[in-house]
């Protein structure tokens, strides 16, 4: 069973088009994350949200608009997208925020802006 | 915000040597964990230590951790060619929410 499931792997879109991207895990955690990594594998985290509630909030465009509607899911939609959002997103979960707890991440989902 | 930054950032090696990347940070943490992603794929939680702790070993894997120069190593011992893969490090700051900083990453190239 994957315990972090993103859909989809592959998003080709053009320029000014929304579009949303999905992560779930099946590990009964109660946080969970989003993060982007740039083509030099830079890995900064976006946002993340424990128990359905947003904790973490970084200097992100209010493009992104993250959603948790259960503590399981966490997927995240992009307006208007740009050249520059072009990246892999990476969702994660962790047992929940005090810890230290590992986290868990999903395969990615490889944007490409066009 | 804090930051960890591996040093070398490229290792090719050949299989059964050993492989050893370093990570320093800026700020004081709870904890550091070290992290492996294959081409490709998402990352994989290899190894935790707490800001308490100096060494910590698991399996093939030797991590250091050293909270007054502010640095942390990672030794694999007789590579493999699956070990082929970029490391990672990341530390979590001492203000909590398991918010976590990542490095620039390692790529590790292992050569059978």
């Amino acid at each position: 069973d994957t315990a972090v499931s993103q859909t989809p792997k592959y998003l080709v879109t053009q320029m000014g088009n929304d579009k949303s991207i999905k992560c779930e895990q099946n590990l009964g955690h109660d946080t969970m994350y989003w993060y982007k990594q740039d083509s030099k594998k830079f890995l900064k985290i976006m946002f993340s949200y424990n128990n359905k509630e947003l904790i973490i909030n970084e200097t992100v465009p209010n493009r992104f608009s993250p959603k948790s509607p259960d503590k399981a899911h966490l997927n995240l939609h992009i307006n208007s997208l740009e050249l520059g959002d072009s990246a892999v997103y990476f969702c994660a979960s962790s047992k929940d925020l005090g810890g230290p707890y590992e986290q868990y991440f999903g395969p990615g989902t490889r944007l490409t802006v066009t | 915000s804090q930051q960890g930054e591996e040093d070398p950032q490229a290792l090719s090696i050949q299989e059964g040597e050993n492989a050893t990347m370093n990570c320093s940070y800026k700020t004081s943490i709870n904890n550091l964990q070290w992290y492996r992603q294959n081409s490709g794929r998402g990352l994989v939680h290899l190894i935790l230590i707490r800001s308490n702790e100096r060494e910590k070993h698991s399996g093939r894997l030797r991590v250091t951790l050293d909270t007054s120069k502010k640095s942390s190593s990672l030794l694999i011992t007789a590579s493999r060619a699956a070990d082929t893969a970029s490391y990672f490090c990341a530390t979590d700051a001492a203000y909590g929410n398991n918010r976590l900083a990542f490095g620039k990453g390692n790529q590790v190239v292992v050569i059978p």
